[in-house]
């Protein structure tokens, strides 16, 4: 069955720097989401895309966030300056277009701020 | 607002017996509602959904949901549980408006011990 795959599965990085999370969704999918789950805590939306563009964005996706597909496989979420707050695993997901249609996610990239 | 609420941070149940893990919606009109499920160091599975139709759902690894309008509720269910059953469980409903949009609740933890 096809799968969304996420990459690093754990990324640390200092604080004030930036980093990218890359996402490879489902090939024939339409919409891609991020997601967010502070350890121990709700998933929070952060953002979905589609034709290219930016669709739907939660408070948290501020300034700080942005998220690209910079070819016909990739979705990464680049987070600049990142602060300790931005600790969190970060999911990716996919789905097909229609409202009956679910999200398949990946297993997530675990984000340590230092 | 669309929301859904898990009131129970934790479910145990004893291996054979019946589960319930419970969710209740709040939404303005028809819900588009589901279940996922969360191992250790994954991603969200997807479990089942309901759109419209039999309020008795059924979906994945035995799994039933019961759609309940005039309770607002959305409660998981399995007949006879697993000890590999035990996992992080969230309900979330997809918003009417902006369908690229998903709100989950807060997770429950269901414990099914041997």
């Amino acid at each position: 069955e096809p799968e969304v795959t996420q990459t690093p599965s754990h990324q640390v990085t200092q604080m004030g720097q930036e980093v990218i999370l890359r996402c490879v969704p489902i090939s024939n999918h339409l919409y891609f989401y991020w997601y967010r789950q502070i350890l121990g805590q709700k998933v929070e939306f952060l953002v979905s895309f589609y034709n290219n563009e930016i669709s739907e964005k939660s408070e948290i996706f501020d300034d700080q966030f942005s998220v690209e597909r910079p070819d016909g496989s990739n979705f990464t979420l680049k987070i600049r300056s990142t602060k300790l707050e931005d600790s969190a695993m970060y999911f990716c997901a996919s789905s097909d277009w229609g409202v009956r249609q679910p999200q398949h996610f990946g297993d997530g990239t675990r984000l340590s701020i230092l | 607002a669309q929301s859904v609420a898990q009131p129970e941070d934790q479910v145990n149940v004893a291996e054979g017996n019946p589960l319930t893990v419970k969710c209740t919606y709040s939404v303005s009109g028809n819900p588009y509602l589901f279940w996922y499920v969360q191992y250790p160091n994954r991603g969200l599975q997807f479990l089942l959904k309901y759109i419209t139709g039999d309020n008795l759902v059924k979906g994945s690894y035995g799994f039933e949901a019961e759609f309940n309008k005039s309770q607002t509720s959305f409660h998981l269910k399995k007949p006879s549980a697993l000890v590999s059953d035990s996992a992080l469980y969230f309900c979330a409903v997809r918003d009417l408006y902006n369908f690229n949009k998903f709100y989950f609740g807060s997770g429950t933890k269901l414990n099914v011990k041997p």
